[in-house]
């Protein structure tokens, strides 16, 4: 069964500090793997994508993902946060013959001044 | 339409009564998806529908839900009902078709409030 495992569900970086926020995923077939932002009372909008091509992933907002087989994982990554950054991310994982996206639990992510 | 389109942005329905949102998708977009989205949970999957072909309902959580669309056009979900539980935001996303390659567009969601 595909899933999707955000570790963390609260971050909390200072501004011009690393953005590093967690995913694994589990899938019994090769995964296509997305990344969301979430900002309050707003809808998803789509961060970047992994389609089976290369795996480092750059999207907007100088947001980027490396997608890393052996590890089962697709970490999101952002050299210097801003305050803008603060919102919610969701990693997903098409599910395969589902047809669908599995949504993790989400990581919060707050900027520090 | 440019983007996905919900309809109401906020409900607040007395517990026992029926509601109903309303998803309008990008124009052309073969695929259209509902999602639940409790307070400081996760997306919850709730129903698909791609173009013709029989929608996938194994998400919906009970019989008091239920979801319509004609063609490739708009949606309905509909509760009915309404128990507290209920109370989430319900997001209409939709993708010009089912693969995997494709992201999908989300609306702003519906704030459902059951008192």
């Amino acid at each position: 069964a595909q899933s999707v495992t955000q570790l963390g569900s609260h971050v909390s970086v200072s501004e011009g500090a690393l953005v590093l926020l967690r995913c694994n995923y589990s899938s019994s077939v090769p995964p296509y793997l997305f990344w969301y932002v979430q900002y309050p009372n707003q809808g998803l909008q789509l961060l970047l994508k992994y389609t089976s091509a290369a795996t480092l992933v750059k999207g907007i907002n100088g947001f980027e993902a490396e997608f890393k087989k052996s590890e089962t994982s697709f970490h999101l990554t952002k050299p210097s946060a801003h305050m803008s950054d603060a919102a919610e991310y969701f990693c997903a994982l098409y599910g395969g013959a589902t047809n669908k996206l599995i949504f993790g639990t989400g990581t919060l992510l707050a900027v520090q001044p | 339409g440019a983007g996905v389109s919900q309809s109401p942005s906020n409900k607040v329905t007395e517990k026992g009564k029926d509601v109903e949102l309303r998803c309008d998708p990008i124009s052309g977009h073969t695929a259209l998806y509902w999602y639940r989205q409790r307070l400081g949970q996760g997306l919850e999957f709730l129903i698909y529908f791609q173009g013709n072909s029989a929608p996938d309902k194994s998400g919906l959580p009970s019989d008091r839900f239920s979801a319509e669309r004609t063609g490739e056009s708009v949606s309905t979900l509909t509760i009915q009902r309404t128990q507290q539980e209920d109370s989430a935001v319900y997001l209409c996303a939709s993708s010009l078709i089912a693969t995997q390659g494709y992201g999908y567009t989300f609306g702003s969601g519906t704030r459902l409030t059951v008192v």
